[in-house]
């Protein structure tokens, strides 16, 4: 079973605003992920953290790794219809190969 | 440049039946993945290739589940004796940099969506 508890587990906003959604773990992760799916699609790779209390911003999205390794942040700014998606934060612990992923935060925009 | 490309797209087996299916990764990507998505869940990682070698094969959740990539490139998983529980999505992804070192930037294809009747 998945290790990794993301919340909320649907949001449904008004266009414009901000969203922020987050992961948490009992274990620790050395790398953090956060990846967007479409129907139909694969989840496609937004921002990626390596150090703890990094913090990366790609366009409009933020994203930040957890000081204790154990959880990570996701910030959306001024939120637009193609934001639609699930977002899944993804970890991966020291020495190991496989990515562990969260249960999806599912967002739905109002224009 | 082409992304990862996944075939079938769908798969309808009758339970017992014998399914194979197909990645082709991104030219020139070493480590190649298999995960595992059910519905309204995130994907769980099934196995791991470096090259040709299978070097991790633990989330594979039964004997039925066996996965090869013959020369490196091409991965085929086949399940066998397919029963209801094995209906989900089957995702691919592969990556440039060898693990553990370097970065983890994994590309998905777009899975494959197999229901077992």
């Amino acid at each position: 079973g998945q290790q990794l508890n993301q919340s909320p587990q649907s949001m449904f906003i008004q266009e414009g605003e901000d969203v922020s959604m987050n992961c948490t773990s009992s274990s620790i992760f050395n790398t953090w992920l956060w990846y967007k799916q479409e129907p139909g699609e694969g989840p496609v790779l937004l921002i990626a953290l390596y150090k703890a209390g990094e913090l990366t911003s790609n366009g409009r999205l933020t994203a930040q790794f957890g000081i204790t390794r154990k959880d990570s942040f996701l910030n959306i700014s001024a939120s637009i219809p193609s934001d639609v998606g699930i977002y899944f934060c993804a970890g991966r612990k020291e020495y190991g190969n496989k990515l562990v992923f969260g249960a999806g935060t599912i967002l739905r925009v109002k224009s | 440049g082409a992304g990862v490309s996944q075939s079938p797209r769908y798969k309808v087996a009758k339970r017992g039946q014998d399914v194979a299916l197909r990645c082709d990764p991104i030219s020139g990507h070493v480590s190649l993945f298999w995960y595992q998505q059910a519905l309204g869940q995130g994907p769980e990682f099934l196995t791991y290739f470096q090259n040709e070698a299978q070097l991790d094969k633990s989330g594979l959740p039964s004997d039925r589940f066996f996965a090869e990539r013959p020369e490196g490139s091409v991965s085929t998983l086949k399940i066998q004796r397919t029963q209801q529980e094995d209906s989900a999505v089957y995702l691919c992804a592969s990556s440039l940099v060898l693990l553990p070192i370097g970065g983890l930037e994994q590309y998905f294809g777009p899975g494959t969506r197999l229901t077992v009747t």
